[in-house]
Formats: structure tokens, sequence, C-alpha cells
């Protein structure tokens, strides 16, 4: 079982639609990180994450630490946020990161 | 402009025969570390920098080894790359020693081992 899982692996939408990406951990984090690449394979870090919930223009990231679960939500989706979403853990015992396998999403006009 | 880079974006190479990914940052910033992105398998860490000097084993470290003599600089080297070491390398920098922070990925380096 991977200490990282992500749900769910591909997700096509129609645009405007209320997009929710879950992510699954095993281990003790410091921290998550919500990761967006791009269809070129440029990576940028969307949410950092220790606690409770942030927010960026259309994008909500939530955390729960007791229940070891996180999500990334994007409010009314646009073609353009088509990419694949990745999260990744933080562990607490060695700082070392552990990835989930992405969602790949794909928001149709 | 703040970025990381990374040098080559591409590489053809054959086994065994030894080669170095550059990575540098010019944010000033302590935590580096390399990661490598493969079909089915996402993206894996292979080492990772707290500060100069100062380096340790991610979750794939093997044929791979590093070094941060310098605050920018985090090179990659497989001294005798083998073709399971294809794959799609990235190198990423956070401000502060540890990896609590935002992290900056460079472009990408996709490296073929034939």
């Amino acid at each position: 079982k991977n200490e990282v899982e992500q749900s769910p692996q591909n997700l096509t939408a129609q645009e405007g639609e209320f997009i929710t990406i879950n992510c699954s951990y095993s281990v003790g984090i410091s921290a998550l990180h919500w990761l967006q690449q791009h269809p070129g394979g440029g990576i940028v870090s969307l949410f950092m994450l220790s606690s409770g919930k942030k927010k960026h223009g259309r994008l909500i990231a939530t955390i729960n630490i007791q229940e070891k679960h996180s999500s990334l939500h994007i409010t009314a989706s646009h073609p353009r946020d088509s990419a694949v979403y990745i999260c990744a853990a933080c562990q607490n015992r060695d700082d070392k990161i552990i990835f989930g396998k992405g969602t790949r999403l794909h928001i149709l006009p | 402009e703040a970025q990381v880079t990374q040098n080559p974006r591409y590489l053809i190479t054959v086994t065994g025969k030894k080669l170095t990914v550059t990575c540098s940052q010019n944010m000033n910033h302590e935590y580096m570390s390399w990661y490598r992105q493969d079909p089915g398998l996402g993206l894996r860490q292979i080492y990772y920098s707290m500060n100069v000097e100062v380096t340790d084993k991610g979750d794939v470290p093997e044929g791979y080894k590093v070094s941060r003599k310098e605050k920018r600089n985090f090179p990659l080297i497989l001294e005798s790359p083998s073709p399971n070491q294809t794959s799609l390398y990235f190198c990423a920098s956070s401000p502060n020693p540890n990896s609590y922070n935002e992290q900056f990925f460079g472009p990408g380096t996709r490296l073929t081992v034939l």
C-alpha cells in the first residue's frame, strides 16, 4: 500500500464544475504540499498546509490531520485548469518527501 | 528573475558513461532536492540537502551521488548510468533548511540511457 494515495487517478469534467481531488496518507507528517504539473511538464507549488484551510483564487486546499486526509478543490473550473495535480507529504521523522501518483484533470470547454 | 535552472534539459547517453546534471538556484535557498518522475510511479525523492555540506538520501538514492559545496548549486552525478535511470529529473529548492516550505521546481531534465 502506498503511503500517499490520491483519488481519483483521472477526472474529466465540464467547464464550470466544482472539482475535488483527495489525498490520504499513512505517515506522520509536518506538512502536505499540493503541486500542479502542466501538460508541458513544469511543476508549480500550489499550497503548503500543516493545518486547516488555504485559499488562492479559485483553489482551496484543506487538511484534516486527525483523519490524515487532504482535499484540493477547484471552483468554477476552466480548461486552463487541465493538468496533473500531485500531493506530497513531508514526513516529520526525517524530512523526506513522499508523493502521491497524481490526478490527471481534464476540463472540457 | 528568481528561478531554479537545470542543465542539460535533454540528454541521451550510453550505459556506463558518467554524467552530471547541474542544478542552480538564485534565491539563496538552503534546502535543495532531486526527484525523478516515471510513468506509473510518480515523483520520487533521490537526495536532498538542508544546507551546504549536508546531504541525505531520499527514497531512491541507489546509483546517484550529489554534492553541496556551495549554497546555490546541487549537482546530480550518475557515475555509471544504466537504462533503469532513464527518467525525467527535477531539482527543487526551498527557503528554509527543511521541507516545510513551498518548493520551487526547475524545468526538468529528460535523460535517456541506452
